[in-house]
């Protein structure tokens, strides 16, 4: 089955702690997202990814940092310098960027921090 | 500051009657408008999208209707049924650009 997946789907953290979330698509898209999900405020983009090597800062960057060092991967490591990490953190795909490319979504990973 | 305004927050509908969502944009640039549907627990799915050229596009029973003067689309969905409870998200974003701005989300409970 091809899609994306996203590990893991819970995930708790001490305070001060960094945490690296992992996504992998099998789609073979050449683009990749992070999002950050809150109540009440929508999608918001972290960072994205339009090739091996390269990634690009979305609105809210501060705190996270990613690499994507081969297509199919693209972690996300939230850092201690982000001052309210705990949210719903989804990764996306598509074929390539520009927006009439449908964005594949994965189930998510819930970071809580304790 | 908010890209694409989205209403209301939340929506109850009996089934068989008309869901409808709203959203408006301010940036002319934009011209393509997706609507994602997410099941709690879930990544969103895209749902229906249309472009600017259009002032309506439906699939089955699930229709965007497009102003351009206004800078306003919305949702219906008409016949709703309980398997339509979710969360909505209308979406924006320029051709030029690398990235969607979203909405905030709708969440619709269809009661039996």
């Amino acid at each position: 089955d091809g899609g994306i997946t996203q590990s893991p789907k819970y995930l708790f953290r001490k305070e001060g702690q960094n945490v690296t979330l992992s996504c992998e698509q099998n789609l073979n898209h050449d683009a990749m997202y992070w999002y950050r999900q809150d109540p009440g405020q929508g999608l918001r983009l972290i960072y994205y990814s339009q090739i091996v090597n390269d990634f690009q800062k979305g609105d809210i960057a501060e705190g996270y940092s990613v690499s994507r060092e081969k297509k199919e991967s693209f972690p996300l490591t939230v850092t201690s310098a982000q001052k309210n990490p705990t949210a719903f953190y989804l990764c996306a795909s598509s074929i390539g960027t520009g927006n009439y490319n449908e964005q594949f979504f994965g189930p998510g990973t819930r970071l809580t921090v304790l | 500051q908010q890209q694409v305004k989205q209403s209301p927050q939340s929506l109850i509908v009996q089934k068989g009657g008309i869901s409808i969502i709203n959203c408006a944009y301010e940036n002319t640039a934009f011209d393509y408008f997706p609507w994602y549907q997410q099941f709690p627990g879930k990544g969103p799915a895209l749902l229906i999208a249309i472009r600017p050229d259009v002032s309506e596009k439906k699939e089955g029973r699930f229709t965007i209707s497009f102003n351009k003067s206004a800078k306003q689309f919305s949702l219906h969905i008409m016949d709703s049924q309980p398997g339509d409870s979710a969360t909505y998200f209308c979406a924006a974003s320029k051709n030029t650009g690398n990235q969607f701005y979203f909405g905030t989300g709708t969440s619709l409970t269809v009661i039996p």
